[in-house]
């Protein structure tokens, strides 16, 4: 089992305040994922990276893979109240026979309008 | 399109009692399939994965089985549930791509479970 650890663990900020989330593991992954979990519900794909050092902008949200695809943050500009929820990454190996992901332990976050 | 279909939303059961989580995917051919367990706010735990028919990997030693009887149909099964068993269990998908990141995971809505 693949360990990736989160911090923090729960994040409540104001609206239009900046936060970063991080993911960090030993092991290196071929690919990094974030997703977003809304309450009953499975998570939905924000980004995936590939490229150690690659970084990805959606709109207010920056992705970054480490160098060493060991790692990654997350960092959301001017956060909105839609912006609340459980944000997951999830590493992933590639073997010959298949894919498998490991999930990180989750940031809640709460933007408070 | 893809989709992905899970069932039941809910459920209740005894300690004791068998249980039998069913998803189905369609749109695709030769998914690998995944089963997750998710407590409360964290993290998921990889369970099960499955990269063909009748092809099971296990991540961690449990009270818990899977099969794959069909290419797109994949159950998670346990012959005497635990209280520990209890939790959010989701079902997902992706497709395999060698060289590359592979797809990302594609989730059902997933099964809220309750032993009691």
């Amino acid at each position: 089992t693949q360990l990736l650890e989160q911090s923090p663990q729960f994040l409540s900020i104001q609206e239009g305040e900046n936060l970063t989330v991080y993911c960090n593991s030993s092991s290196v992954f071929s690919s990094l994922q974030w997703y977003r979990q809304e309450p009953g519900e499975g998570p939905v794909l924000l980004v995936t990276v590939v490229t150690g050092g690659e970084v990805k902008k959606l709109k207010r949200l920056t992705f970054q893979f480490g160098d060493a695809r060991k790692d990654s943050s997350l960092h959301i500009t001017a956060a909105q109240p839609g912006d609340t929820g459980l944000y997951l990454c999830a590493g992933g190996i590639n073997t010959n026979t298949g894919n498998q992901f490991y999930f990180g332990t989750g940031t809640s976050l709460t933007v408070i309008p | 399109s893809q989709t992905i279909h899970q069932w039941p939303a809910t459920l209740v059961q005894p300690v004791g009692s068998p249980l039998s989580l069913e998803c189905t995917v369609e749109g695709t051919s030769n998914p690998n399939l995944y089963w997750y367990r998710q407590a409360a706010g964290r993290g998921l735990q990889l369970l099960f994965y499955s990269v063909g028919i009748g092809q099971i990997s296990s991540e961690v030693p449990q009270n818990l089985s899977a099969s794959r009887p069909q290419d797109r149909q994949f159950i998670l099964s346990s012959k005497k549930l635990l209280l520990s068993d209890s939790g959010f269990y989701l079902c997902a998908w992706s497709v395999l791509r060698r060289g590359q990141g592979g797809t990302p995971l594609h989730f059902g809505n997933g099964t809220r479970l309750t032993v009691t």
